[in-house]
């Protein structure tokens, strides 16, 4: 159980265009979902935590008008990079929190390329 | 606010021999504590995690982790690795409501 996709896996894309990445948790309910971005060979950086119905909370230097999160269902969030230019290029990684326990279910991951 | 700090950043060793993976985080309330594992071109995969109860946890693979309080400390051990540890070992801590990772540990195991 527990389990959370992502699609698509990978996406290259034009400069200054915008790509949307899906995140679902497929067996559960997830209040919050979380989105991350790893950089090659580095951790993880929390980006924003979003909450079904409401507005994304983003992480200090993240910029919300860039990466636009909508978390419109208990089982779908999604982030939209809008302008998108090379130096976005990373992993896309998303997590859920079911609603009753703190645990973080991790997806497999979006490999986003901007050429 | 909370971090996480992982000492090594990249550690070699032979197989059967020991591991411990240093982990310090800084948060003034209740935590959450985690290991996650990355292997070469996959994702995240949870090795253990302590949310209460006893500070020893063990986890997959034969990985273990003692959470000290008072150290603020969630140390990964286990006593003989095998070449299929090599992966990135990261941290994390929940404390604000969010998981937070450390930097990671890159593990090479040399046949």
């Amino acid at each position: 159980g527990a389990v959370v996709s992502q699609h698509p896996s990978w996406v290259i894309c034009k400069s200054g265009t915008s790509v949307k990445i899906e995140c679902r948790s497929l067996d559960f309910q997830a209040t919050t979902m979380f989105w991350y971005r790893q950089f090659p060979k580095q951790s993880l950086m929390l980006m924003a935590t979003s909450n079904e119905g409401s507005k994304a909370t983003y992480e200090q230097g993240v910029e919300k008008d860039k990466f636009l999160i909508n978390h419109a269902s208990l089982t779908l969030s999604t982030l939209t990079v809008t302008s998108a230019h090379p130096e976005d290029s990373s992993f896309y990684i998303c997590s859920a929190r079911p609603m009753v326990n703190y645990e973080q279910y991790f997806g497999p991951g979006t490999r986003l390329t901007v050429t | 606010a909370q971090s996480v700090s992982q000492h090594n950043h990249h550690v070699i060793l032979s197989e059967a021999a020991s591991l411990e993976l240093g982990c310090n985080y800084s948060y003034g309330g209740t935590v959450n504590l985690f290991w996650y594992v990355q292997y070469p071109g996959q994702h995240l995969q949870l090795l253990l995690k302590y949310f209460s109860g006893d500070p020893l946890v063990k986890g997959i693979k034969g990985f273990e982790a003692e959470f000290i309080k008072s150290k603020f400390s969630f140390n990964l051990r286990k006593p003989s690795v095998q070449w299929s540890d090599t992966a990135e070992y990261f941290c994390a801590v929940n404390g604000d409501d969010k998981i937070i990772f450390g930097k990671g540990t890159r593990l090479h195991i040399l046949p």
